[in-house]
């Protein structure tokens, strides 16, 4: 299977700030890669697949880069809105596989 | 719009089998495939498998290969998922997720469903 690290796991934010999520994959998976916003008791949301296309309605403050093994899901300027855990997703391979996870907190 | 409904939250005994329904509705039921991901407390998200719903052929992560069965029935636009001898570590959040074919990341996702596994 293809084992997707997040990192970090964790991190605190103020309102403005730009953060950076970095994915990375355990083999080139070819940009076959997605992001999902989760908040808590609710179900994920599509944010950005095949690495860097924004799902439509989604904040162009979000954006995605990367290739072969590495991936950043990146936010420009924090809003409210914008607090939650992230999640990367590859779909290069079956078993489809996920990330553990990053929760981005107020500072 | 495009939804995926899914049925109410259950509690079961270690060795008791679960199925939890996936009603789509706004769009086409057959012509997406429909997955199902569980997240346990705490925990990040895990894909268990697939169902294509024109044809009925699914394709299992291997770790549920022998305890999870999916279905359809495309009379009510409804997906199903069946977990078998089920164990404490079962206890999770059972999502369906929609997706083109041969496109796999999944939008939208249902509401979730939580299994609880309990003696």
């Amino acid at each position: 299977d293809i084992q997707m690290t997040q990192s970090p796991s964790s991190l605190s934010a103020s309102i403005g700030d730009r953060v950076t999520i970095t994915c990375r994959a355990s083999q080139n998976i070819n940009g076959y890669l997605n992001w999902y916003q989760q908040k808590p008791g609710k179900a994920p949301k599509l944010l950005i697949y095949l690495a860097s296309t924004l799902q439509s309605g989604v904040p162009s403050r979000l954006s995605g880069s990367g290739s072969g093994t590495e991936f950043t899901l990146t936010i420009s300027s924090l809003q409210p809105e914008d607090f939650a855990t992230y999640h990367c997703q590859q779909s290069y391979g079956v078993p489809w596989t996920f990330g553990q996870g990053t929760k981005v907190e107020i500072k | 719009q495009v939804q995926l409904v899914q049925s109410e939250a259950e509690v079961k005994k270690p060795g008791a089998s679960v199925k939890v329904s996936c009603k789509a509705s706004g769009y086409t039921f057959t012509a997406y495939y429909i997955h199902w991901v569980r997240q346990a407390p705490g925990q990040g998200l895990q894909w268990m498998g697939r169902i294509n719903p024109t044809t009925g052929g699914t394709s299992y992560a291997q770790k549920f290969q022998d305890r999870v069965t999916m279905t359809r029935d495309t009379s009510i636009t409804t997906a199903y998922m069946e977990l078998s001898r089920l164990r404490s570590d079962d206890t999770a959040v059972y999502f369906c997720a929609r997706s083109d074919e041969g496109e796999d990341w999944f939008d939208p996702w249902g509401q979730g469903t939580l299994v609880t596994v309990s003696s």
